[in-house]
């Protein structure tokens, strides 16, 4: 398996705009997770998906972002329209149910300018 | 709620042990977890403690538990240059996230 694919890689766009950031999780893992880390804030969770359910989603930070997972192998989280400081690295992370490790892509840096 | 708090820098010369420590709140994780981010790059997980563990080795690393104090540390033997990256503690939370700390960034002078 080539792990947790995240694209784009490095994402720039203006104020305002739409943002699509996307996830391909470890086949066969069952929770998918949406993390952002900044320099002040750290390592956020942001919502997570047990078997494409949203479980937990209070660290979504406002209502402008979304997040999706219409199947096993696939999500999206979505920021529109976006600003300035949501500028970040967002990171996808998947595991198997009871499983004691998360695999982590390798992340989409995100500037809003 | 479920908090981790580790220091923020940390910094060795090679060939030192660095010693990272992380405090949690939550006593229910069953494992807690010690992760790797070098620059640029996404989270590896190093290694993992069972919660009824004391102590865990694997290699240069040796992970430290003390329940009672909800303390957490990760010894490094022999500290090369190619540790230098951010390492991140973290607790399994109640339903099967994961709760990380803000990071220590090692750094290991030659």
């Amino acid at each position: 398996d080539a792990g947790v694919i995240q694209s784009p890689r490095h994402e720039v766009t203006e104020m305002g705009q739409e943002v699509t950031l996307r996830c391909k999780p470890i086949s066969g893992h069952d929770y998918l997770f949406w993390y952002r880390q900044t320099m002040m804030r750290g390592l956020e969770l942001l919502i997570y998906f047990n078997n494409n359910v949203p479980i937990d989603d209070s660290g979504m930070p406002e209502d402008r972002f979304s997040a999706k997972m219409p199947n096993a192998s696939f999500s999206t989280l979505k920021i529109q329209p976006s600003e300035p400081r949501d500028s970040a690295v967002y990171f996808c992370a998947s595991s198997d149910r009871g499983a004691t490790e998360a695999f982590f892509g390798q992340g989409t840096r995100l500037t809003v300018v | 709620g479920e908090d981790v708090e580790q220091s923020l820098f940390l910094s060795v010369r090679e060939g030192d042990s660095s010693v990272i420590n992380c405090t949690y709140t939550d006593s229910s994780s069953t494992y807690l977890y010690w992760y790797k981010q070098e620059p640029g790059a996404g989270l590896q997980l190093l290694t993992y403690i069972f919660s009824n563990m004391d102590m865990k080795q694997d290699q240069r690393l040796t992970v430290l538990l003390n329940k009672k104090d909800k303390h957490l540390s990760l010894r490094i033997a022999d500290t090369q240059t190619g540790d230098s990256a951010i390492y991140f503690c973290a607790e399994g939370g109640s339903q099967g996230n994961l709760i990380f700390g803000k990071g220590t960034k090692l750094s290991v002078k030659p």
